[in-house]
């Protein structure tokens, strides 16, 4: 099965500064990734999506950077703000005839006011 | 709110009892999952329904039952569970076949096995 891995479990940022939260894939048929956040007590919440014929989607102060030759995509927030507190996950899914996300253990990120 | 409700949030029970968790999606979605959350573990799919029929089962223990009476509900039903078994279960539903087929989770079910 795939492997997704989050390089750092754990982020601290000054609030106002940018985040960037990196995930690494095992699937190179991965054709389509999903970002979550997941505050405590919550499911997790749907972020923003990128498609693999794209290397780069922005959103409401997120921005998602796909670069399929490393198998590599990150999340970037911009000024951070203590409600970005939460768990973020990255979900690839297995390919284009494939509904299964795979999850990693995801990225704790604590915004220090 | 992301239109996919559980219910109910909080539950302790015995490992004799049985008990029910319930999900309910108002996205007009046509697949349904639940997922086990432990701490400090990545999300374990549990199951999936795909236009009310059964397509995937994870090798998950018969002491978890599942039912999908409609592309809209979705039960998994408890009995005589272990306190392994304590965690958080997680709903989840998607339009199957579409090419970004989007999974919407509800708010948990946070289950305690005394």
């Amino acid at each position: 099965g795939e492997s997704v891995g989050l390089h750092l479990p754990t982020l601290s940022v000054q609030e106002g500064d940018n985040s960037i939260i990196n995930c690494a894939y095992s699937n190179s048929a991965s054709d389509y990734f999903i970002w979550y956040k997941q505050e405590s007590g919550k499911g997790p919440q749907f972020i923003i999506d990128i498609r693999s014929n794209m290397d780069k989607r922005q959103g409401q102060r997120v921005t998602v950077l796909l670069n399929k030759t490393v198998k590599h995509l990150s999340l970037q927030i911009a000024a951070t703000q203590p409600g970005d507190s939460a768990v973020y996950f990255c979900a690839p899914r297995g390919g284009s005839n494939d509904y299964k996300l795979s999850f990693g253990a995801g990225t704790t990120v604590t915004v220090r006011a | 709110e992301t239109g996919v409700t559980q219910t109910p949030r909080h539950l302790v029970m015995g490992m004799t009892n049985k008990k029910s968790l319930k999900c309910e999606q108002h996205l007009g979605h046509n697949a349904m999952y639940w997922y086990k959350q432990s701490a400090k573990k990545p999300l374990e799919l549990m199951f999936v329904y795909s236009l009310e029929e059964r397509v995937e089962n994870n090798s998950v223990p018969s002491r978890f039952s599942p039912e999908c009476p409609n592309s809209s509900h979705l039960f998994l039903h408890l009995h005589t569970l272990q306190p392994e078994d304590s965690a958080l279960y997680l709903c989840a539903s998607s339009q199957a076949g579409a090419s970004t087929d989007t999974q919407y989770f509800g708010p948990g079910t946070r289950l305690t096995v005394l």
